[in-house]
C-alpha cells in the first residue's frame, strides 16, 4: 500500500532563507509526483509535476526533485518570501490501472518578515 | 476567466438533513472529482466522474451521492447517512482520462453541522 509522508509538519523561517520540504513514499512504482500549494481555507494550486522518468522540475524560485529508488522528493524554495506562507502538499500517482492520487498531510510553512 | 467554482463557501447542516454542494467548471474538462479534507488526514476521494452520466465511487463514498447530468457540473449531496459530515470539501477537474492529468481545484466548501 502506498503511503506518503511529509516532514516537517510545520516550518517557520525568516524571509530570504532557502528551504527544503521533504516528501517520502513507500512504493517506488509511481507514475508521477505532484506538489501543490494550499492557502488557509482555500483550494489547491498545482506547483510542479514530475513524471517518473524525470529527476527534477523547476518553476521560478521552486525546484522539485525526484529520487524514485529512495522513495523521496524534495521541494526547494529559494529566497523565501512572506507570500510563500502556505501549506505545501505532495501527492503521488500510482502506476497501473488505478492512478488515483495518494496524498501527504502537508508541510505548513510560515515565512516571517 | 476559466476555472472551477464551488458554492456556497460555508454550509450548515441540521441533523437528518441532506445538503448539496455545487461545483461548476468552464475548463471543458472531462473528468471531475470530489475530495474531503479533514485535519490530520490527507485528502480523501469521495467520487469521481469521467464523462456525463457516469461516476465512480472513491475511497469514502458512503453517505454521499453525486450526479453528472452536464459536463460542466458535478454536484455532491451529503445525505443524512453521513454521520460525520463536518469537513472541507474540494472539487477538482482534469482533462482527458480520470487520474491521468493534473487536477485543478476549486476554492472549497466548508460544511458544518448545527
Amino acid at each position: 500500500k502506498q503511503e506518503v509522508t511529509q516532514i516537517p509538519a510545520a516550518l517557520s523561517v525568516p524571509e530570504g532563507e532557502n528551504l527544503v520540504l521533504n516528501c517520502s513514499f513507500t512504493d517506488s512504482a509511481i507514475y508521477n509526483l505532484q506538489w501543490f500549494r494550499q492557502d488557509p481555507g482555500k483550494g489547491l494550486t498545482s506547483l510542479l509535476l514530475i513524471q517518473s522518468s524525470q529527476r527534477e522540475q523547476t518553476s521560478g524560485r521552486l525546484n522539485a526533485s525526484l529520487d524514485k529508488s529512495s522513495g523521496r522528493s524534495t521541494l526547494y524554495i529559494a529566497a523565501s518570501q512572506p507570500g510563500d506562507s502556505a501549506t505545501y502538499l505532495c501527492a503521488v500517482r500510482r502506476t497501473g490501472n488505478n492512478r488515483k492520487l495518494i496524498w501527504g498531510l502537508g508541510t505548513s510553512l510560515a515565512v516571517n518578515p | 476567466d476559466g476555472g472551477i467554482t464551488q458554492s456556497p463557501k460555508y454550509l450548515f447542516r441540521k441533523e437528518g438533513q441532506n445538503v448539496t454542494l455545487s461545483c461548476e467548471q468552464n475548463l471543458n474538462h472531462d473528468a471531475m472529482y470530489w475530495y474531503r479534507q479533514d485535519p490530520g488526514q490527507g485528502l480523501r476521494l469521495i467520487y469521481y466522474s469521467q464523462i456525463v452520466n457516469d461516476f465512480q465511487k472513491g475511497d469514502i463514498a458512503e453517505g454521499y451521492s453525486v450526479s453528472r447530468e452536464k459536463k460542466e457540473s458535478f454536484p455532491l449531496t451529503v445525505t443524512s447517512a453521513q454521520k460525520n459530515p463536518t469537513a472541507f470539501y474540494l472539487c477538482a477537474s482534469s482533462q482527458g482520462q480520470a487520474h491521468q492529468e493534473t487536477q485543478y481545484f476549486g476554492p472549497g466548501t466548508r460544511l458544518l453541522v448545527l
